[in-house]
């Protein structure tokens, strides 16, 4: 167990929808990182938050957006989905820049 | 953009076999390089490597990396059958919030 949390584990929606994904961190990390893994792609990075700021920004899609909370627990928003957004969504922690990130188990997300 | 290739990329081995996964990277801005291990949910977290030719062991796992020619080695010596998973490294980007590029993954399935 990593210590990292995520919910829901999984998920089915369909297409056109909007879903939020949570993600708690280690105690005491302040960086939070989402990665989504699909078949084709593997593992991509999403978005970073450190201490409650955006630090930086990989192919995320305009549909998709994401913050960190005062408690340092995040959530990514799915909008407008399709059918291509089905994957593992991944939430990753670390206590600053410099550490190992640490994953959670994911969050599966189906379209429907 | 950001490159990882790792090779092989599937292994069949039979256990008490040493084995040697391949990670070769282009990355601007290079930070550290980690290695996961990944089976049926979270990546796990193995080594992360910053200087080069100082080898990082635990256990029957161990690996190196050579900041010069741009790879990284990750050897199992003495494999079980519960060393049977995805192996992924990844570079980190010290300019992108020390973001992940995964590789591709090596699959070694171990056999009794």
């Amino acid at each position: 167990d990593s210590g990292v949390t995520q919910t829901p584990k999984h998920l089915i929606t369909a297409t056109g929808q909007r879903v939020t994904l949570r993600c708690s961190p280690r105690s005491g990390d302040l960086s939070v990182y989402w990665y989504q893994q699909s078949l084709d792609q593997g593992l991509q990075f999403l978005i970073q938050y450190y201490n409650g700021e955006e630090r930086a920004k990989g192919n995320i899609l305009e549909r998709f957006s994401a913050q960190q909370f005062p408690d340092l627990h995040s959530e990514l928003n799915l909008s407008s989905l399709e059918l291509g957004d089905s994957a593992l969504y991944f939430c990753a922690s670390s206590v600053g820049l410099d550490q190992p990130q640490h994953f959670g188990d994911g969050t599966r997300l189906s379209i429907l | 953009e950001d490159k990882v290739v790792q090779s092989p990329l599937s292994l069949v081995v039979h256990e008490g076999d040493t084995v040697t996964l391949n990670c070769s990277y282009e990355v601007t801005n290079f930070r550290s390089l980690l290695w996961y291990k990944q089976e049926k949910k979270a990546p796990t977290f193995l080594f992360m490597l910053t200087s080069s030719g100082i080898e990082k062991k635990s256990g029957r796992l161990s690996s190196i990396l050579d900041k010069k020619e741009l790879f990284s080695i990750l050897n199992i010596t003495a494999t079980q059958t519960g060393d049977s998973a995805v192996y992924l490294c990844a570079p980190s980007n010290r300019n992108a919030g020390n973001m992940l590029t995964f590789g591709g993954g090596t699959r070694l399935m171990v056999k009794p």
